[in-house]
């Protein structure tokens, strides 16, 4: 069965340095999000991203964050400079059209801490 | 804006009896997608449910049930004769009409116990 594949599992790093968390989408998946957990809490919405541009992002995607797809099979999210808050979570996910027209697949997540 | 709020922060219960996670949602959109995920302590996010607007049908499948009432705005589930592989922490949430934003609500802990 497909799946969403991401890299690394989990990621120490010093604050300050940069980092860039990779996903392998669904290969006929056309949409593509990166969502975030801090260690027991909710699930929050980073970005979206349809034919090469984002579509959505929110509030938490600050000039820190960029996405991008660089071969037509990998999906990254790089924190440009880390700080200790951003030690979470970080979930990919893709689908096959918008979130409405069905599920969102998620990867097992990348676990970032930055030190 | 939209909003989804579940109120039972963590919820223990039996093997066997049942049991129902709340979620009440705000959206100003007429067309929208409700959702519900399971995340078991493995970590991952495991899709449940999807049910838009325009259905209000109840839907049951095996122990799991749902109940969308657009009156209240709420879209709760209901786990009959709950088992111990139910433990998880259960989301509720949104997706509006454009589709390319799904936010989640706090989730609610479950915990079954033997």
């Amino acid at each position: 069965e497909p799946e969403v594949t991401q890299t690394p599992s989990h990621q120490v790093t010093q604050m300050g340095q940069e980092v860039i968390l990779r996903c392998v989408p669904i290969s006929n998946h056309l949409y593509f999000y990166w969502y975030r957990q801090i260690l027991g809490q909710k699930v929050e919405f980073l970005v979206s991203f349809y034919n090469n541009e984002i579509s959505e992002k929110s509030e938490i995607f600050d000039d820190q964050f960029s996405v991008e797809r660089p071969d037509g099979s990998n999906f990254t999210l790089k924190i440009r400079s880390t700080k200790l808050e951003d030690s979470a979570m970080y979930f990919c996910a893709s689908s096959p059209g918008t979130a409405n027209t069905g599920e969102l697949f998620f990867g097992e997540g990348s676990r970032l801490t930055v030190l | 804006a939209q909003k989804v709020t579940q109120a039972q922060t963590e919820i223990s219960v039996v093997e066997k009896e049942d049991v129902t996670l709340d979620c009440v949602y705000e959206t100003r959109d007429t067309t929208y997608y409700l959702f519900w995920y399971k995340q078991p302590p493995s970590g991952e996010l495991v899709f449940l449910i999807r049910r838009n607007s325009f259905d209000e049908q109840n839907e049951i499948s095996g122990r799991y049930s749902w109940n969308f009432q657009k009156s209240t705005s709420s879209f709760n589930f209901t786990i009959t004769a709950s088992q111990v592989v139910d433990s998880a922490v259960y989301f509720c949430a949104l997706s509006g009409t454009g589709g390319f934003k799904t936010i989640f609500g706090a989730g609610t802990r479950l915990f079954v116990k033997a």
